[in-house]
């Protein structure tokens, strides 16, 4: 069985420090994994996704993800948080077939 | 325009009324998906359909059905809702099967069962 766990509910930054939202993985394949961001009241977005090419995969709006196997982990980060950044983040598990699973999200909050 | 559309955006409707969210998409996409989003658990995959003669079960189908009308329109039903319904529904959509494919979200339907 596959699952994801975001290990924070709630991360507060202030703007222009490093953004970091952990997520770990439990998967019996070679998973593909995403990271959507969703904004109030709006869709959830593609942010990046690994596909078992480069373990360092880069975003949209400076984020990226390290893929690392033997931690089973898909960490987000960013060098400098911006205000815009304040959203909820999820990290999402695609084992196969297309069928996804959903961490429970993180809530990241950005003070001025 | 958006790709991916659902309507209506926000509904409220009372215990044991039928209720209909509806999903279209213009991105010529084969199969599309219904999540729910409740607080802290992510979403939850409800139906999906890789094509229109293929309607599949999710993890949460208990309480709800689905009607795939044509490639572009995917909708969901309640036939008779309940309070723990309450939640943010979701339509997505995504091309091919490698399950490297993005999915696509629409804006939402936020229902609330009284």
């Amino acid at each position: 069985a596959q699952s994801v766990t975001q290990l924070d509910s709630h991360v507060s930054v202030s703007e222009g420090t490093p953004v970091l939202l952990r997520c770990n993985y439990s998967s019996s394949y070679s998973p593909s994994l995403f990271w959507y961001v969703q904004h109030p009241n709006k869709g959830l977005q593609l942010l990046l996704k690994y596909t078992s090419a480069a373990t360092l995969v880069k975003g949209i709006n400076g984020f990226e993800a390290e893929f690392k196997k033997s931690e089973t982990s898909f960490h987000l980060t960013k060098p400098s948080a911006h205000m815009s950044d304040a959203a909820e983040y999820f990290c999402v598990l695609n084992n196969a077939g297309n069928m996804l699973t959903f961490g429970g999200g993180t809530r990241l909050m950005v003070k001025p | 325009d958006a790709d991916v559309t659902q309507t209506p955006r926000n509904r409220i409707t009372k215990t044991g009324k039928r209720i209909m969210l509806e999903c279209s998409q213009t991105k010529g996409h084969d199969r599309m998906y219904w999540y729910r989003q409740d607080p802290g658990l992510g979403l939850r995959l409800i139906y999906y359909s890789f094509d229109v003669k293929d309607i599949n079960k999710g993890e949460i189908s208990d309480g709800y059905s689905v009607s795939r009308q044509a490639q572009a329109k995917f909708s969901l039903s309640l036939e008779s809702a309940i309070p723990n319904q309450t939640a943010l529904y979701f339509c997505a959509t995504s091309a091919g099967r490698s399950g490297q494919e993005t999915q696509y979200f629409g804006p939402g339907t936020r229902l609330l069962v009284l």
